[in-house]
């Protein structure tokens, strides 16, 4: 069975560039949601995608956008990146059916840095 | 909107010592989660309690939750150095959204250092 992969596991970037990150979900979990961890914080809630459409959205700006494909896996969009969306990037998987004490499956995270 | 608060922030003990980290909302969840995470790691599930007053045991570690789900509290009884990393509570809501999972909200997270 294998866990959460997220790519790619480290970046930089230049304030207003755009960037792309991936995640493939653990083997028979359909549903996928991002956190951003800032440093010395706990993770805040993007999104969630169940089933190829978003399916829930935290605080965050437009610019942070989402993609879910038929195999699970997703990709996180961020536009116009800011100096402060410098932080650890979340992904995790999850089986909608699931009971309540399985959890997710958290990746290693991609870390962004924005100069 | 759903807070939760973790204290304390940072937690230093020798090894052998006992520590508790607590975790508090003013909102009910429908269960609560604790993680840990190392640097440069993903958070790990430990456990999840659901049910108000319910207590489960890891090996060393006690996982509380309040009887009014609200609250949750981690104890560890005489810490090894392997036990050092940041351990994050996280709430599910009792509502869901839509037709799958839930959102989880995360405490601001406890980062605990045991000392050899």
């Amino acid at each position: 069975e294998t866990g959460v992969t997220q790519s790619p596991t480290h970046l930089i970037k230049t304030r207003g560039q755009q960037v792309t990150l991936r995640c493939s979900s653990q083997s028979g979990h359909n549903t996928v949601s991002w956190y951003q961890q800032a440093l010395g914080q706990g993770p805040q809630f993007i999104f969630q995608y169940y089933r190829e459409e978003e399916n829930g959205r935290g605080n965050f700006p437009p610019r942070f956008s989402g993609l879910q494909f038929p195999n699970y896996s997703s990709e996180l969009n961020v536009n116009a990146l800011e100096l402060d969306d410098s932080a650890l990037y979340l992904c995790a998987s999850s089986f909608d059916r699931q009971p309540p004490n399985y959890g997710y499956t958290f990746g290693s995270g991609t870390r962004l840095t924005v100069v | 909107t759903q807070l939760l608060e973790q204290s304390p922030q940072f937690l230093s003990i020798q090894e052998g010592e006992n520590l508790t980290v607590y975790c508090n909302s003013s909102s009910v969840f429908s269960s609560l989660q604790w993680y840990r995470q190392e640097p440069g790691e993903g958070p790990v599930l430990l456990v999840t309690v659901v049910t108000g007053g319910e207590v489960k045991k890891l090996k060393r570690l006690t996982f509380q939750f309040g009887d009014a789900r609200k609250d949750s509290s981690l104890h560890i009884t005489a810490a090894q150095p392997g036990d050092t990393g940041l351990y994050l509570c996280a709430g599910a809501p009792t509502y869901m959204i839509k037709a799958a999972g839930n959102k989880l909200t995360f405490g601001g997270g406890t980062r605990v250092l045991v000392k050899p």
